[in-house]
């Protein structure tokens, strides 16, 4: 079975600190796809960034990187200068070419206090 | 101008019931998703069409009923509804099936059992 873990159900940091959500996941596939989506309260589904398994580089958009472990299996999110727009579902998920759909992690509830 | 979306946003109706969702992209993408999230937030994917045809299909029960009348258009039907079936369910495309698309997600439609 391919399966996505993220062993943190919620996380809580101060606005303009940094916090990193874990995620690891399981494949037999060499060729993946990995993805972080937020979820705010108000429902949608957004993409925060992706990784090319094949790519040792780690993916950054803005205040948002990864730690990309591929022999670990692991694909950690990090935000920087968190702000309170940034309390949300965080999904991390991975989509292979045999499989076409995406594998969700349970997701990780983030809180950013003041 | 919204690139998925979903009517309704929010379903409430009685057990033993038929209704259907609608989904609509203009996104001109070959491949789309239907996904249910659970209470607990968990997103599993239910069915995918590639350009009219079905190419995934997860074991759902088979009140489930998909169609795609043209690639810009993935309804979901469900035949006699149970409690198990509240839930939000998100329709979401991608240019092709390919693991490295990004799926983009409508916002949701909330499907409540009485």
């Amino acid at each position: 079975a391919q399966t996505v873990t993220q062993s943190q159900p919620e996380m809580s940091v101060q606005e303009a600190e940094t916090v990193t959500l874990s995620c690891t996941y399981d494949t037999s596939e060499s060729d993946y796809y990995l993805f972080w989506y937020k979820q705010p309260p108000s429902r949608q589904m957004i993409l925060v960034i992706r990784q090319e398994a094949y790519k040792q580089q780690n993916a950054t958009e803005n205040r948002f990187s990864v730690n990309f472990q591929k022999a670990a299996k692991s694909f950690s999110l990090k935000i920087s200068d968190s702000q309170l727009g940034d309390a949300a579902m965080y999904f991390c998920a991975y989509s292979t070419n045999s499989g076409y759909a995406l594998n969700f992690g349970k997701g990780t509830s983030l809180l950013v206090t003041p | 101008d919204t690139a998925v979306s979903q009517t309704p946003k929010y379903l409430v109706t009685q057990m033993g019931n038929d209704k259907s969702i609608k989904c609509e992209q203009n996104l001109g993408h070959d491949t789309m998703y239907w996904y249910k999230q659970d209470s607990k937030k968990f997103l599993k994917i239910m069915f995918s069409y590639n350009n009219k045809e079905l190419i995934i299909n997860e074991t759902v029960p088979n009140r489930f009923s998909p169609k795609s009348p043209d690639k810009a258009h993935l309804n979901l039907h469900i035949n006699s509804l149970e409690l198990g079936d509240s839930a939000v369910y998100f329709c979401a495309s991608s240019q092709t099936p390919s693991s490295n698309q990004p799926q983009h997600f409508g916002d949701g439609t909330r499907l409540s059992i009485l």
